[in-house]
């Protein structure tokens, strides 16, 4: 059965600190992989996507193992403005009857304090 | 601006009275789906659509039904909705292939 396992958190976290969030998913033909930014009730919007050899978009890294099938993502100075929900996303090619290969993860809840 | 619309954006019924809520999207997406969230649950697939007139089942599709009959359309009809199905829906769009997904703003439903 395909899965995307996320810690559901909540991670609370001082303002400034660096935050690093993991995500393991099952299916080894898993073939692209996006981390999501959900806010409280929104609908969830593309925070980036994940490439073999790492990738930096400002002050987030995201990571992709894989040989361990997990993703990371890496938030550095953390702003107030980061609280949210994270969702890892894998996009994959399945066999058999089913979803259309898109799984979302639960998502880890973040809370960036003061 | 490219965009996954849905509509109404808000709704509470009761039970047993139909309603459809309308997802458009302006992107030519091949794929379009729905998802429905609710606490704990995370997002779960109702139904997805990969082109016209092609529809399947998601992970939870009992009590809906939707239809493709437009590239740009993709509707999710509750013919007799159950309080079970309050929830918040999200409708989303991406092209064939190992490519993100757009959302649309959500749909939240409450049946009474």
């Amino acid at each position: 059965r395909k899965e995307v396992e996320q810690d559901p958190g909540p991670f609370n976290v001082p303002e400034g600190a660096t935050v690093a969030f993991n995500c393991t998913y099952s299916n080894s033909a898993s073939q692209s992989f996006f981390w999501y930014r959900q806010d409280c009730r929104k609908e969830p919007k593309l925070l980036m996507s994940v490439y073999s050899s790492g990738n930096e978009d400002g002050r987030f890294t995201a990571q992709l193992n894989r040989a361990s099938q997990y993703i990371s993502l890496l938030i550095r100075d953390s702003k107030l403005s980061d609280s949210a929900t994270y969702l890892c996303v894998v996009n994959g090619v399945y066999s058999g009857g089913g979803a259309d290969g898109l799984t979302f993860g639960k998502g880890t809840h973040l809370i960036i304090q003061p | 601006e490219a965009q996954v619309t849905q509509n109404p954006r808000y709704l509470i019924t009761v039970t047993g009275k139909k309603l459809t809520v309308t997802c458009s999207q302006n992107m030519n997406h091949e794929y379009m789906s729905w998802y429905r969230q609710d606490p704990g649950l995370g997002l779960r697939q109702i139904y997805y659509s990969m082109n016209v007139e092609v529809t399947d089942k998601g992970d939870v599709p009992e009590g809906y039904k939707v239809s493709r009959k437009e590239k740009r359309n993709f509707p999710l009809i509750l013919e007799s909705p159950s309080p079970n199905q309050t929830s918040l829906y999200f409708c989303a769009s991406r092209f064939r292939g190992i490519t993100e997904a757009f959302f649309g703003q959500g749909t939240r439903l409450t049946v009474v």
